[in-house]
């Protein structure tokens, strides 16, 4: 089955500079590549997706990178803010999109 | 829209104990789900729908049973409750679009179980 890898597990940054998570996955049917946030005691929520005919995607401040041939997917996000402080989790889905499969997650300081 | 609701948000129980968490959706969404976030973890599946009576198994479905009777409720069943089962649940559902699913999770806000 489908194994999402997702580093680092944390990552401390200054406000202003730029974050960067990384995510391998396993299964190269997978084609389908969401990015949650997840703030303290909420729930996750989605912020950026990408899908495989895509090879990156920007939404103002995030941006997320795909290369299907070595199965490895990014986010990146510029100008950060404390309130970018969160866990971040990647996921990877088939075409069905029925099993969603997520990585272990980045807990994501900004120090302002 | 309520969107996705889930019942308790906390409940104690002791080890052999039985319970339901209970999932309800108002989006009339096909697909249905649930997760186990343990401390520090990410999300692990434990179950999934893609409509009423069709269930099936997710990452970690040991110990637990789900039904889906209706396309708005997806109640997750623990039998004989176990530590290793104390965690936080999410219940999630996805729209389908023909060939599938969108892909995006609406999730509820969380039940924490504690077993004892």
């Amino acid at each position: 089955g489908e194994n999402v890898e997702q580093h680092p597990s944390t990552l401390s940054v200054q406000e202003g500079d730029s974050a960067v998570i990384k995510c391998t996955y396993s299964d190269s049917a997978s084609n389908y590549f969401p990015w949650y946030k997840q703030e303290l005691g909420k729930r996750p929520q989605l912020i950026i997706d990408i899908r495989s005919n895509v090879g990156e995607k920007k939404d103002q401040r995030i941006a997320v990178t795909l290369n299907k041939t070595a199965k490895h997917f990014s986010l990146h996000i510029t100008e950060t803010q404390p309130e970018d402080s969160a866990v971040y989790f990647c996921a990877a889905s088939n075409t069905g999109g029925f099993k969603t499969i997520f990585g272990a997650g980045t807990r994501l300081f900004v120090k302002a | 829209n309520a969107g996705v609701t889930q019942t308790p948000k906390f409940r104690i129980l002791k080890i052999g104990q039985s319970m339901t968490l209970q999932c309800t959706q108002d989006m009339n969404h096909n697909y249905m789900y649930w997760y186990r976030q343990d401390p520090g973890m990410g999300l692990k599946l434990i179950y999934y729908s893609v409509g009423a009576g069709i269930t099936d198994k997710g990452e970690v479905p040991n110990g637990y049973n789900v039904s889906r009777s209706t396309t708005e409720d997806f109640p997750l069943r623990l039998e004989l409750a176990a530590p290793s089962q104390t965690s936080v649940y999410f219940c999630a559902s996805s729209s389908s679009r023909q060939g599938g699913t969108t892909g995006e999770l609406f999730f509820g806000e969380g039940s924490r179980l504690t077993v004892l």
